[in-house]
């Protein structure tokens, strides 16, 4: 159990245009859902929290209004990459876990590449 | 959460144990140390934690020194699958979820034929 799936794994988009990226919780309901960016060759960078029901929390640094995230269901957050450009290119990778576990699951994460 | 230091890279020769150290010297009595993997271009994986007894799964065991400033992960018998970045990771138990995870830089663990 405990399966956290991401889609899509892999797109490509114009600069200018948005991106959006889900992230479900497939066997467990998830208040809370994390997203992290990945730079090549560099570790994972936490985003922001997704609260279900309410506003995400972003971490220093990230701009809120270009990365809009949307936890409308205990099982569903969106992360919406607005007006990408090519320096918006990374892995994209959301986490959650349920509330009996006490280790993080993650999607299988999602490569976005702004040309 | 305390800061862990690991080496940036390590070799195994496939079949061999893989022991990889990771430092945690400022670690809290309620920090839980934790070993997660990502293999290349996928998400990372979960492989085991302990807080001060040792610990063993199906993929590993985890030996933490008694004063608990340092660890090791072991895996027992590498194969070329286990070619991946291992990040150690120190986090109070509880809290906020456990899908929050603060990141190093990780080990770069090759595995030979």
């Amino acid at each position: 159990g405990a399966v956290v799936s991401q889609h899509p794994s892999r797109v490509i988009c114009k600069s200018g245009t948005s991106v959006k990226i889900e992230c479900r919780s497939l066997d467990f309901q998830a208040t809370t859902m994390f997203w992290y960016r990945q730079f090549p060759k560099q570790s994972l960078m936490l985003m922001a929290t997704s609260n279900e029901g309410s506003k995400a929390t972003y971490e220093q640094g990230v701009e809120k209004d270009k990365f809009l995230i949307n936890h409308a269901s205990l099982t569903l957050s969106t992360l919406t990459v607005t007006s990408a450009h090519p320096e918006d290119s990374s892995f994209y990778i959301c986490s959650a876990s349920p509330g009996d576990r006490t280790e993080a699951f993650f999607g299988q994460g999602t490569r976005l590449t702004v040309v | 959460d305390a800061k862990t230091t690991q080496p940036p890279s390590m070799d195994c020769a496939e079949g061999r144990a893989a022991n990889l150290p990771c430092n945690h010297s400022t670690i809290s009595g309620n920090e839980y140390v934790y070993w997660y993997r990502q293999i290349h271009s996928q998400g990372p994986q979960y492989i085991i934690h302990g807080l001060k007894n040792n610990e063993t799964n199906e993929m590993a065991s985890l030996i933490i020194t008694e004063d608990r400033k340092s660890s090791t992960l072991i895996l027992p018998h590498a194969t070329l699958r286990d070619t991946a970045v291992y990040y150690c990771i120190v986090r109070i138990a509880g809290g906020t979820s456990y899908g929050k995870l603060t990141f190093g830089q990780g080990t770069i663990l090759t595995v030979h034929p």
